[in-house]
């Protein structure tokens, strides 16, 4: 099982900085098969970025993933309010798809 | 519109069963692989089971092997998620979620539930 760390854990930031959250796994992912969720409080996750660096229908481009291997990274360069929020990257390319411990981004 | 929407959560005893249903609308059902995803409360997610488009392929997460098991109905276009020996630990929202690619067993997930809260408690 692929293991993936996440960080940091929290986040502490201010509207209109830039955000850039790591994550790392145990094992080469294969195909570039790591995505990034977004979830708020009360919801469900929202798919942001799939094979590391596409874009998902409808996200803004503030939002961008790069990375490959075993070394990925979210970065949103210009916090809007409605992005504080905890995200998760998850790993598809082996069973089971695993998915980090989350990376909480809240105002500072 | 895509929509998932779960069912069948509760509370529940200790080594009781419960069946989670999903049912899903606005795309074609069965194209599409689909998981049951986690979440205790105040946790993070875990991936727990998927199913491929025609039942082909199916997978657990270690925690749940051999007392979950995921199923579909295509032509009712539903999933479900059967839940036996329940542990304190399985209490969680359980989400269903869709797989972005059609034909693929894995992927990432584009669509997801509002979740279904499963209690277990004595």
């Amino acid at each position: 099982e692929i293991v993936l760390t996440q960080s940091p854990g929290t986040l502490s930031l201010s509207p209109g900085e830039r955000a850039t959250l790591s994550c790392r796994a145990s094992q080469r992912v294969s195909g570039s098969y790591l995505a990034w969720y977004q979830q708020k409080p009360g919801q469900a996750p929202r798919l942001l970025i799939y094979s590391a660096s596409i874009r998902a229908t409808g996200i803004p481009d503030r939002f961008s993933g790069s990375g490959s291997g075993t070394d990925f990274t979210l970065t949103i360069s210009r916090l809007e309010p409605g992005d504080f929020a905890v995200y998760y990257c998850q790993q598809y390319g082996s069973s089971p798809g695993t998915f980090g411990g989350g990376t909480k981004v809240q105002i500072k | 519109e895509v929509q998932l929407v779960e069912s069948g959560g509760g509370l529940v005893q200790p080594g009781r069963s419960l069946r989670l249903s999903c049912a899903a609308s606005g795309f074609t059902f069965d194209d599409y692989a689909m998981h049951w995803v986690r979440q205790a409360p105040g946790k993070g997610l875990e991936w727990v089971s998927g199913i491929s488009w025609n039942s082909g392929t199916i997978d657990y997460a270690d925690s749940v092997k051999g007392r979950f098991t995921i199923s579909r109905d295509n032509a009712k276009n539903s999933l479900y998620l059967q839940m036996n020996s329940l542990r304190a630990d399985d209490t969680a929202f359980y989400y269903c979620a869709k797989v972005r690619l059609a034909a693929l067993p894995r992927g990432a997930l584009d669509y997801w539930g509002q979740g279904t809260l499963v209690s277990v408690s004595s």
